[in-house]
C-alpha cells in the first residue's frame, strides 16, 4: 500500500532563510502529487499540484520538485517570512495499489519562521 | 467563488449518541471526498461521490459510519453510534471531474468531533 514520509516532522529557521521539505512515497505509480499548508485550527490550502508527467510546479515564492522514479518531492520556499509558519502536507494520488481518486497523506512538517 | 464549507465547525457528543456532519462542495464539483485525522495520525481517506454515486468507500471504518449526497450537491457523513475513537478533524474536500488528468481537491475547513 502507499505510505508517504514527510521529514522532518517540525522545523524552526530564522526569517529569510531558504525552507526545504521533503515528501516520500513508497509507490511510485502516482497520477499526482499536492502540496497543501495548514494553518492551526484551519481547514488545509492547496499550495501546488504536480501531475506525475511534471518534474517541477512553481508558484511565487514556493516551487515544488518531483522525482518519481526516487519516490521523492521537496518543496522549496524562498526566503521565509514568519507568515510562513504552518504546517505542510505533501499528499499523493494513485499508486499501484491504490486506485480511484483518494489522496494519501504524509504527517506534515510543521514550520516556524523566527522574526 | 465561494469555497467548500462544512457545518458544524465543532461538535462535542456523548458516547453512543448520533452526529451528523454536512459539507457542501463548490458548485459545479462533482468529485466530493471524506477524510479524517484522528489524534496524533495522519488524515487518512474515508470515501469518495461522483455526483450522488458512491466510487469508493474503502476507507469507512465500520457501519457505523453513513455517508450520503442526494442530488449529488451536498453530503452528510453520520455516526451512529459515537465511539471515542471516532474523536478528530473529518474534512471534506471536492474536484472536478477529469478524464485525462487530475485536478486539484480543495478541502473545507473541517469539522472537530469530540466524542466524550
Amino acid at each position: 500500500k502507499q505510505e508517504v514520509t514527510q521529514i522532518p516532522a517540525a522545523l524552526s529557521v530564522p526569517e529569510g532563510e531558504n525552507l526545504v521539505l521533503n515528501c516520500s512515497f513508497t509507490d511510485s505509480a502516482i497520477y499526482n502529487l499536492q502540496w497543501f499548508r495548514q494553518d492551526p485550527g484551519k481547514g488545509l490550502t492547496s499550495l501546488l499540484l504536480i501531475q506525475s508527467s511534471q518534474r517541477e510546479q512553481t508558484s511565487g515564492r514556493l516551487n515544488a520538485s518531483l522525482d518519481k522514479s526516487s519516490g521523492r518531492s521537496t518543496l522549496y520556499i524562498a526566503a521565509s517570512q514568519p507568515g510562513d509558519s504552518a504546517t505542510y502536507l505533501c499528499a499523493v494520488r494513485g499508486g499501484i495499489k491504490a486506485a480511484g481518486n483518494k489522496l494519501t497523506f504524509g504527517g506534515g512538517t510543521r514550520v516556524l519562521v523566527k522574526p | 467563488e465561494a469555497g467548500v464549507t462544512q457545518f458544524p465547525s465543532h461538535s462535542v457528543i456523548e458516547k453512543g449518541q448520533t452526529v451528523t456532519l454536512r459539507c457542501d462542495p463548490i458548485s459545479g464539483h462533482d468529485n466530493l471526498y471524506w477524510y479524517r485525522r484522528v489524534m496524533g495520525k495522519e488524515i487518512k481517506f474515508l470515501l469518495h461521490f461522483v455526483k450522488e454515486s458512491k466510487q469508493d468507500e474503502s476507507g469507512m471504518p465500520n457501519n457505523r459510519f453513513l455517508a450520503e449526497r442526494t442530488g449529488g450537491t451536498y453530503s452528510t457523513l453520520k455516526v451512529q453510534p459515537a465511539e471515542l475513537e471516532d474523536s478528530g478533524v473529518y474534512f471534506c474536500a471536492s474536484s472536478q471531474v477529469g478524464h485525462f488528468f487530475s485536478y486539484e481537491q480543495y478541502f473545507g475547513p473541517g469539522t472537530r468531533l469530540t466524542v466524550t
